[in-house]
């Protein structure tokens, strides 16, 4: 089975930094995303990760460690629009033959203070 | 018009009734998937498909069943509805060539069943 792991709320402040973090247990673990998603909204993709390193994209970075089955979503400068449910998926094959699911952490609330 | 379009967008239903909902995608995307998500609970994955009459269980497929007649179309089930069905649904597509299977999400059919 799967189990992923992330901190339920989180608050920051506009314009500081934030670190989500996400762990992860899978028999058959083939990438790492982060989706953003807003309330009432639809999740959108972030971020991807398959190697071990930081992944960096504008004013947001992933990172993974394949052998501590641990990932990060790091925020700088944020702006008061990144107030959302942050969802950390990971990419399951273990199930043999054409397997290959994606599966959700239970998300983490960003709270973002002025 | 929204590449992935997902029918109903709201449905009140009573226990007992037979309910569909309906996805259809223009990306040309060859896997569709089916989540709920419920709150503190996250995304959890129902039934996922990867090509024409494919079909396989996720996480939570008791209670529901689904169709894949046609690549653009993923239809859900639910036979006879009861209470801790309602949630909200959302249908989910990706390119199984491309190497990060990134997830495109409907907007959500939100459903409640009384």
């Amino acid at each position: 089975g799967q189990n992923i792991d992330q901190p339920t709320e989180m608050t920051a402040t506009e314009g500081a930094i934030v670190q989500i973090n996400c762990t992860y247990q899978t028999s058959g673990f083939n990438g790492l995303f982060w989706y953003q998603q807003h309330a009432g909204e639809a999740p959108t993709f972030l971020s991807y990760n398959v190697l071990d390193g930081l992944e960096e994209k504008g004013r947001f970075s992933s990172f993974l460690s394949r052998s501590k089955g641990y990932s990060y979503l790091l925020l700088k400068e944020l702006q008061m629009k990144d107030s959302a449910s942050y969802l950390c998926a990971v990419r399951d094959e273990g199930g043999g033959n054409r397997d290959d699911k994606i599966i959700f952490g239970k998300g983490t609330r960003l709270h973002i203070l002025p | 018009d929204a590449d992935v379009t997902q029918t109903p967008r709201n449905r009140i239903t009573k226990t007992g009734k037979r309910i569909m909902l309906e996805c259809s995608q223009t990306k040309g995307h060859d896997r569709m998937y089916w989540y709920r998500q419920d709150p503190g609970l996250g995304l959890r994955l129902i039934y996922y498909s990867f090509d024409v009459k494919d079909i396989n269980k996720g996480e939570i497929s008791d209670g529901y069943s689904v169709s894949r007649q046609a690549q653009a179309k993923f239809s859900l089930s639910l036979e006879s509805a009861i209470p801790n069905q309602t949630a909200l649904y959302f249908c989910a597509t990706s390119d199984g060539s491309a190497g990060a299977n990134v997830l495109t999400f409907g907007a959500g059919s939100r459903l409640t069943v009384l």
